[in-house]
């Protein structure tokens, strides 16, 4: 089955700076990657998702980009602010078939942001 | 329009006893899933439901049952509860034919001592 693992697990970075979070994916035939944001004590919520036919999706300061070929994905988070700390979950699935999707979540990256 | 719902928030089990936890969707979706989530572990699959009438082991099914009882519900049940299965359950939905987005539930924190 897949295996996704993700990088760093911790992460600490000060206002204004950039955040990046890697995740690397082992089934090729996964073609949908969507990033999850989670709370302290809430549920994880989905901040961005991206396909295979597409190398880079931007959303104001979330960006993720994919190398299918290389089979890892990113995400970026610029000019970071305090609401920003979370923990943030990489998935990937293989796409609509008909059936379930299943999704497959990486271990998470628990992103600090200092004042 | 309250998305998914699930039951109970909180609970706490003694070593051997059962239970189910509920959880309800409103959106009409077709596949429904059962996640747990450990420190450190992030999100693993227990079972899913692709429709109506259809169930399927996911990563981590040992100790557990699912039942779809229908298009809107999928129960979770432990027969004999383990410390092991101290977690904090999510469940999840999908609608099938548009995009792969899962949405959550608010999560159920189990405790068993």
């Amino acid at each position: 089955g897949e295996n996704v693992e993700q990088h760093p697990s911790t992460l600490s970075v000060q206002e204004g700076d950039s955040a990046v979070i890697k995740c690397t994916y082992s089934d090729s035939a996964s073609n949908y990657f969507p990033w999850y944001k989670q709370e302290l004590g809430k549920r994880p919520q989905l901040i961005i998702d991206i396909r295979s036919n597409v190398g880079e999706k931007k959303d104001q300061r979330i960006a993720v980009t994919l190398n299918k070929t290389a089979k890892h994905f990113s995400l970026h988070i610029t000019e970071t602010q305090p609401e920003d700390s979370a923990v943030y979950f990489c998935a990937a699935s293989i796409g609509d078939t008909g059936t379930a999707s299943k999704l497959t979540f990486g271990t998470g990256t628990r992103l600090q942001v200092t004042l | 329009n309250a998305g998914v719902t699930q039951t109970p928030k909180f609970q706490v089990l003694k070593t051997g006893q059962s239970m189910t936890l509920q959880c309800a969707q409103d959106m009409n979706h077709n596949s429904m899933y059962w996640y747990r989530q450990d420190p450190g572990m992030g999100l693993r699959l227990i079972y899913y439901s692709a429709s109506e009438g259809t169930t399927d082991k996911g990563e981590v099914p040992n100790g557990y049952n699912v039942s779809r009882l229908n298009k809107r519900e999928f129960s979770l049940r432990l027969e004999s509860a383990a410390p092991s299965q101290t977690s904090v359950y999510f469940c999840a939905s999908r609608r099938q034919g548009g995009g792969n987005t899962i949405y959550f539930g608010e999560g159920s924190w189990l405790t068993v001592v």
